[in-house]
This record gives structure tokens, sequence and C-alpha cells, in this order.
């Protein structure tokens, strides 16, 4: 069974370019979630998905971020007009679609942004 | 705000000697506490996790203590090997229907031959 996966790894962008972040779950799971990493700190919650829906984008910035989970398709973190201060590791974990599992959150390898 | 505040941010152990890392939470709705490993360049990963209705934890050598009525929990990991070098983070997240998770800034041991 694979893990969450998360591509690019690596992502260089010089300010201004958009960024797209890819997350793929571990097979049967249905809950997404996105956290940056700021180099020396902690992860932050971003932005919880199931299929097709956004249910709590709080921690995510109102500009400039969206997020999104297709029904088809990996979940795709965007950053668009990219600045320095965006340079993080982004990391999506994905949990199962039933409770009391849905406490364990299985992280992907991350995408280490570098903006330029 | 912190809500999760985590110490040291570095630790430094001998071989066989015992880790131990400490968190303080502010938040009492929180009802699920996980720790999670990180190895350099790698994703977060699930390493123990307690809910506030017991005292202590065990698996192996990694055990969690929970004082619920101090809002503080800590990881002690027993006969530290150097393998055991990476960042933990604990976490905090309240139930409801999904899990919310608020890392604590994360502790870099290295355990040293």
């Amino acid at each position: 069974n694979a893990g969450v996966m998360q591509n690019p790894r690596h992502l260089v962008r010089r300010r201004g370019q958009e960024a797209r972040l890819r997350c793929s779950p571990m097979k049967g799971h249905s809950h997404v979630y996105w956290y940056r990493q700021l180099p020396e700190e902690g992860l932050k919650f971003m932005v919880y998905l199931q299929k097709e829906n956004i249910i709590d984008e709080s921690g995510m910035p109102k500009e400039r971020f969206s997020a999104e989970f297709p029904k088809e398709g990996p979940s795709i973190l965007r950053i668009q007009q990219v600045v320095r201060g965006d340079s993080a590791a982004y990391f999506c974990a994905s949990s199962p679609t039933t409770a009391p599992s849905q406490e364990t959150q299985y992280f992907g390898p991350g995408t280490r942004l570098l903006v330029l | 705000q912190q809500q999760v505040k985590q110490s040291p941010q570095s630790l430094i152990v001998q071989k066989g000697g015992i880790s131990i890392i400490n968190c303080a939470y502010e938040n009492t709705a929180f009802d699920y506490f996980p720790w999670y490993q990180q190895f350099p360049g790698k994703g977060p990963a699930l390493l123990i996790a307690i809910r506030p209705d017991v005292s202590e934890k065990k698996e192996g050598r990694f055990t969690i203590s929970f004082n619920k009525s101090a809002k503080q929990f800590s990881l002690h990991i027993m006969d530290s090997q150097p393998g055991d070098s990476a960042t933990y983070f604990c976490a905090a997240s309240r139930g409801g229907g999904y899990q919310k998770v608020t890392f604590g800034i994360g502790t870099k041991l290295q355990v040293i031959p």
C-alpha cells in the first residue's frame, strides 16, 4: 500500500511565478490536510479538504493561496505570484474516512519550495 | 498564539540514556495528543499518541506521560539509540469530525555514541 505521495519533491520558482504542489492521499483516504513548515519551526495547519469540498481553510493566507481536491486526481495546493516568504516545506497528510481512525494522519515526504 | 509549547528545542543525549521532551497546551478542548518523529528530508511519522483519560502510555522504548490538571505531557525515550536522532514534534487536536493538528515547535534530538 503506497503511502501519501507528493510531487514535486523540490520546486524552485522566481518571485511572481506560480507554484503548484500535488498530493495523492493513501488508497482509501478521502481526507486531505495541507501544512506548511518554515525553517526551524513546527508545522502549521493550512487547509483541510474532502473530495470536492474545502472544509476548513482557516490556516491559509487569504490571498494568492488556493487548494482543491477534485473528484478525480490529486489534491492541489496553488500559490500564485510567489514571494520569498513562501519558501518552506509543504506537507500533505491524509486520513481514512471513518472515525476513530480519522485521528491518525499519514504524512507525505513534502515539497520543498524555494523562491528566488 | 502558540497553543502547544515544546521544550527543549534541542537535546543531546548519550547512547543508552533517557531522552525527555516536554510539552504544555492551553486549549482544554484538545483531546488527542500525538507525537511525531521526523527525519531530515522526510515527512513526520506518527510515533505514539495518548488521550487525556489515561496518565501514561508505553510502546516499546517510548512512553508518554500525561498530566491533565497541569495541561502538560511529555515523551520519554528509554535506552536512547543513535537511530533515534531526529526531530520530535508534540501535537494536540480535538475531535468533532476531523483533526486539525496543532504542532509544537519541535525538538531536535541527537543521540551520541
